[in-house]
């Protein structure tokens, strides 16, 4: 177990809906980054969040957002769901430091599963 | 853009056995990170090992060791007496050094099938 937890765990919408993913981070990481992983593809970046500033994005549209909140949970919110958004969310917790730093390691949650239909 | 390749979409190897996952990359920095990841079922994305690119001697986590040619960027993942537990969906990832933050490139995986 990683302490990562992500909410829910499944999630079924239809498409032009908008959701919301939650995240709790590991106890004392204050970065947060979130992925989209297709079926049978790898993680793709989405963004990632640090001290509650969004500092850095991948290539997805901005009807993609984020909040990341001072207990350093976090959340990730799609609007207008397309079909194309139906994939595993997996989001990473890890502690911002040095570049060179073990710190940076990323540990990731369970991811939540969702379904646009 | 950095990119990461796993040609080997499915492994199989024998319990008890030896199998080598493969993975290059592209990149024009000099200086940054790579991982294997493992996913199994459960769908959590666990680390497996970690090398720095500056550092020439290969890493190794007890059955687990990589095959880092910085040159040829290639990066494999060698699994020594292979165990049931093993059979996952493995990503080779890529991160630069001096970015501030964690964004990890995943390659698209292999998936590995341990046989009793």
């Amino acid at each position: 177990e990683t302490g990562v937890t992500q909410s829910p765990t499944h999630l079924i919408k239809t498409r032009g809906q908008q959701v919301t993913l939650r995240c709790s981070s590991q106890s004392g990481h204050n970065t947060v980054s979130w992925y989209q992983q297709a079926l049978g593809q790898g993680p793709q970046f989405i963004f990632q969040y640090y001290r509650e500033e969004e500092n850095g994005r991948g290539n997805f549209p901005p009807r993609f957002s984020g909040l990341q909140f001072p207990n350093y949970s976090s959340e990730l919110n799609v609007n207008a769901l397309e079909l194309d958004d139906s994939a595993l969310y997996l989001c990473a917790s890890s502690l911002a430091g040095p570049p060179r730093g073990a710190k940076n390691i990323q540990y990731f949650g369970a991811g939540t599963r969702l379904s646009v239909l | 853009a950095q990119t990461v390749t796993q040609s080997q979409p499915e492994m199989s190897v024998q319990e008890a056995e030896t199998v080598t996952l493969s993975c290059t990359y592209d990149t024009s920095e000099s200086d940054y990170y790579l991982f294997w990841y493992k996913q199994p079922p459960s769908r959590q994305m666990i680390l497996v090992i970690r090398q720095e690119a500056y550092k020439q001697q290969n890493a190794t986590e007890n059955r687990f060791s990589v095959n880092f040619q910085k040159a040829a960027k290639s990066f494999s993942l060698k699994i020594s007496d292979s165990q049931l537990g093993d059979a996952a969906m493995y990503f080779c990832a890529y991160r630069r050094l001096m970015e501030y933050g964690n964004k990890l490139v995943f390659g698209a995986g292999t998936i590995l099938r341990v046989k009793s």
